[in-house]
């Protein structure tokens, strides 16, 4: 199994460009997010989706869309790039209530 | 809303030694899980120790356990005979259990650094 994976591990945008961040899970899991980590603020969830054909907004939504292709994949689209999107994303993933949330190598993102 | 708060930024071990990290949170939840994750400088997210809030006893892995104490919202982690490989960022995370709240959605902490003296 690789677990979660994410495309690409790097990537440097200039402000206004777009692009979408890939992550896919070969577990089996229901449940699928998107988290953001910025120094000194631990992880901030950006959107998940809880079972495959929903999504939901989490803390800090804003500039962001996700897709949740099939059970696997869920994407991250910024649509517009601004340089306070200049963070760490992690896609994680998690089979039910009781079991722990598995995560991706990251993305670092930087947008001048 | 949930809050998880790691009041140590940095934190300083020599090698062999005890160490502990603090974490609070707040929640109205009975029902709920704790977790402390380590990132190496590799950024992978790692689970190092998890804990049920039902449940009284104290998890522990091998050189890793915790000090649960529900009625002060506290959630200490205990690294004893500390290695250089402890090195990295330590993350508290909180996550509802069952309830209204089925996003199974962690909430973490800023963080703290943990330095291992040879």
């Amino acid at each position: 199994n690789a677990g979660v994976t994410q495309t690409p591990k790097f990537q440097v945008l200039k402000t206004g460009q777009s692009m979408t961040l890939q992550c896919a899970q070969d577990m089996n899991h229901n449940s699928m997010y998107w988290y953001r980590q910025d120094p000194g603020m631990g992880l901030r969830l950006i959107y998940y989706s809880a079972s495959e054909g929903t999504t939901d907004k989490g803390e800090v939504p804003n500039g962001y869309n996700v897709s949740r292709l099939n059970k696997r994949e869920f994407s991250l689209r910024l649509e517009s790039a601004a340089p306070s999107q200049t963070s760490v994303y992690f896609c994680a993933s998690i089979l039910d209530r009781v079991s722990e949330q598995y995560f991706g190598p990251g993305t670092r993102l930087t947008v001048t | 809303a949930q809050t998880v708060t790691q009041s140590q930024p940095e934190m300083s071990v020599q090698e062999a030694e005890t160490v502990t990290l603090s974490c609070t949170y707040d929640t109205s939840e009975s029902d709920y899980y704790l977790f402390w994750y380590k990132q190496p400088p590799s950024r992978q997210m790692i689970l190092v120790i998890r804990q049920e809030a039902y449940k009284q006893q104290n998890a522990t892995e091998n050189r890793f356990s915790v000090n649960f104490q529900k009625a002060a919202k506290s959630f200490s982690l205990k690294i004893s005979d500390s290695q250089l490989g402890d090195a990295a960022m330590y993350f508290c995370a909180y996550r509802n259990g069952f309830g209204l709240d089925s996003s199974y959605k962690l909430i973490f902490g800023s963080g703290t650094r943990l330095l291992v003296r040879p």
